[in-house]
């Protein structure tokens, strides 16, 4: 069974903080990561993607991923309160993709 | 709204009746999916269209019926269906359905619920 782990949250992070998401999968041929935000009530919204080891930045957020430990995370820098959400992690492999339950993200003003 | 409408966003069915949810999008993407996302659960790949056909079935119990009529249309037929159904159901579109993770524009949802 393939699985993708992440904690639960919530993680509370003061403004202006980084908040950091971290994410681990089981299937080590996975190629493909990403990160998905979702607002309370609102549907899954794609922020970034993430396909070989190392960092990728996009504005105030970083993935990071590591192949060999089988951990992607999401930084995100200068924190606001509207980057209060749950982030989804979702991992592709074989044509299938797999969800993570998500991280309940609050950001304390 | 992203581009993706789904209807109605609310529905409220009883065991044995029958009803069908709706998602149109606006995009000229090629393939549409369908999610489940319970409460406390991982968000779930239900079925996969890719150019009106269907490309992926993941083992989900045939009380759920989807429909693909065209490449902007889908729909998914429910009857008799189990109070441990009720969850949002997401409609989702991405311009190739082989990298099926890049299902990056997602409707609002159904919010379903089974009595």
């Amino acid at each position: 069974q393939k699985e993708v782990e992440q904690n639960s949250g919530p993680l509370s992070v003061p403004e202006g903080a980084i908040a950091s998401l971290n994410c681990t999968y089981s299937d080590r041929g996975s190629q493909s990561f990403f990160w998905y935000r979702q607002y309370s009530g609102k549907s899954p919204e794609l922020i970034m993607s993430i396909y070989s080891n190392g960092d990728k930045e996009d504005g105030r957020f970083t993935a990071q991923l590591n192949k060999a430990s089988q951990y992607v995370s999401l930084l995100i820098r200068d924190s606001q309160p509207s980057d209060s959400a749950t982030y989804l992690c979702a991992v592709n492999s074989d044509d299938k993709i797999i969800f993570g339950k998500g991280t309940r993200l609050h950001i304390l003003p | 709204e992203t581009g993706v409408t789904q209807t109605p966003r609310h529905l409220v069915m009883g065991m044995t009746n029958k009803k069908s949810l709706k998602c149109e999008q606006h995009l000229g993407h090629n393939a549409m999916y369908w999610y489940k996302q319970s409460a406390k659960k991982p968000l779930e790949l239900m079925f996969v269209y890719n150019f009106k056909e269907q490309t992926e079935n993941n083992s989900v119990p045939s009380r759920f019926s989807p429909e693909c009529p065209n490449s902007s249309h889908l729909f998914l037929h429910l009857h008799t269906l189990q109070p441990e159904d009720s969850a949002l159901y997401l409609c989702a579109s991405s311009q190739d359905g082989a990298a099926v993770a890049l299902a990056s524009t997602f409707g609002s949802g159904t919010r379903l619920t089974v009595v």
